[in-house]
């Protein structure tokens, strides 16, 4: 038990561009998810949290307009990077949470932004 | 602001040895604690959650929680190549993570 489907697993994309990351809990009602970041030898970097049918609540420092997160049902959230930058480029994650409070990983997202 | 601090690494053990990782937590109020394997280029998985204070076992994984202390630890018995890997500890169900400790094990 306890999957949580994330992908695409890879994208690379030109500077400017949009780019949508799904995050699918396949098997619990997820109450909660978390977006991380991570960029190499470092840990990961909570970018916000979301609750279903909630706004987003952004960790300080990230930028709401630019990192746009949906949570519209128990199973699914999405992160959009918008207007891309390299700098925008590392590994995302995302995290659900069901009921019993322990928090499940996806396999992360790499994106490279050319 | 949570902090969450790791025995620093890398951390390089034989094989068969015993791994000890140790992590230390800011909040007192804190009540749940999680232990995450990180393999190079892979998301976190869960290895050991433990809420209440003293030893949890599983298989060659025992985690020890001494709330007194501020202290959570994770113990890798006979230690096998495939351990090798990056292990987190996380406090409460937010998750502040620790920076991470690195173990390889030697064959």
């Amino acid at each position: 038990g306890a999957v949580v489907s994330q992908h695409p697993s890879r994208v690379i994309c030109k500077s400017g561009t949009s780019v949508k990351i799904e995050c699918r809990s396949l098997d619990f009602q997820a109450t909660t998810m978390f977006w991380y970041r991570q960029f190499p030898k470092q840990s990961l970097m909570l970018m916000a949290t979301s609750n279903e049918g909630s706004k987003a609540t952004y960790e300080q420092g990230v930028e709401k307009d630019k990192f746009l997160i949906n949570h519209a049902s128990l199973t699914l959230s999405t992160l959009t990077v918008t207007s891309a930058h390299p700098e925008d480029s590392s590994f995302y994650i995302c995290g659900s949470q069901g009921a019993d409070n322990i928090q499940y990983f996806g396999a992360g997202t790499r994106l490279s932004v050319l | 602001q949570k902090e969450v601090e790791q025995n620093s690494g890398p951390l390089s053990v034989p094989e068969g040895a015993i791994a000890s990782l140790n992590c230390t937590y800011s909040d007192r109020g804190s009540q749940s604690f999680f232990w995450y394997r990180q393999y190079s280029g892979k998301s976190p998985e869960l290895i050991m959650s433990i809420y209440s204070n003293g030893d949890k076992e599983d298989g060659r994984f025992t985690a020890q929680l001494n709330k007194a202390s501020q202290y959570v630890s994770l113990l890798i018995r006979d230690s096998q190549p495939s351990d090798s890997a990056t292990y987190l500890c996380a406090v409460d169900y937010k998750l502040s993570f620790g920076a991470g400790t690195t173990v390889t094990v030697r064959a």
